[in-house]
């Protein structure tokens, strides 16, 4: 069966330090995968896209891997802050067979920096 | 990017009552979905609204129990039907931003339903 798994429901870490956040993925050919952090009461909030021909992508402290081989990407916030304290959630997209495909989410990793 | 707004942001419900929820986008957009996010869960897509089309459902979601409209491309509602405890939820839209493959998907802030 389809499987997306996030490692550790909490990952806390100290303040300053790189935080990484696990997805795993079973039984899925995702076109590409989206990262997305979410506070609590609010939606999800877009941070990162990476396709499936792309191995790592960047934006500021933020970094995404994603391994189709290993089925796996790896999201990293480095030099973390307190106000990066979020659940993180990946994401997949996976093209229909007759329908438009959709996009299908983690669990969610909470993540809590401390000063 | 896309600013979308619902509404209402939460409302506390009776059983066998309906909630019709609003969706506007900031911009024209093909694609919208909506989502559900029971209490400590992940997201669950409820079905594809595409302009001009009925709604596509997900396996376990019926459009008896959440219909949906989609009347424009800023626009869409979703009722939730004859509501019990289990629909208490948060439900939230989202559209995807078709500026060039792949599309980034935004979403609202959620309405945050419970039913007594």
């Amino acid at each position: 069966s389809q499987k997306i798994e996030q490692n550790s429901e909490a990952l806390n870490i100290q303040e300053g330090k790189t935080a990484t956040l696990t997805c795993n993925y079973t039984n899925y050919s995702p076109a590409y995968l989206q990262w997305y952090r979410q506070d609590p009461g609010r939606g999800p909030v877009f941070l990162l896209l990476i396709r499936e021909n792309e191995k790592e992508k960047r934006k500021e402290r933020l970094k995404v891997t994603f391994d189709t081989t290993l089925k796996q990407s790896l999201f990293h916030i480095t030099a973390s802050q307190p106000a990066d304290s979020a659940t993180y959630l990946c994401a997949l997209w996976e093209a229909g067979g007759t329908s438009y495909g959709k996009l299908t989410f983690g669990q969610g990793t909470i993540l809590t920096v401390h000063p | 990017s896309a600013v979308i707004s619902q509404k209402p942001s939460r409302d506390i419900c009776q059983r066998g009552t309906s909630l019709t929820i609003q969706c506007q986008v900031d911009s024209q957009v093909t694609m919208m979905f909506w989502y559900r996010q029971q209490p400590g869960q992940s997201l669950t897509l409820i079905a594809t609204a595409n302009q001009g089309s009925e709604a596509t459902y997900e396996s376990g979601f019926v459009i008896d129990k959440f219909p949906i409209s989609r009347p424009n491309l800023t626009f869409s509602t979703l009722t939730v039907s004859n509501m019990s405890p289990e629909d208490s939820s948060i439900y939230l839209c989202s559209v995807e931003v078709q500026s060039r493959w792949p599309y980034e998907q935004y979403f609202g802030p959620g309405t945050r339903l419970t039913v007594t």
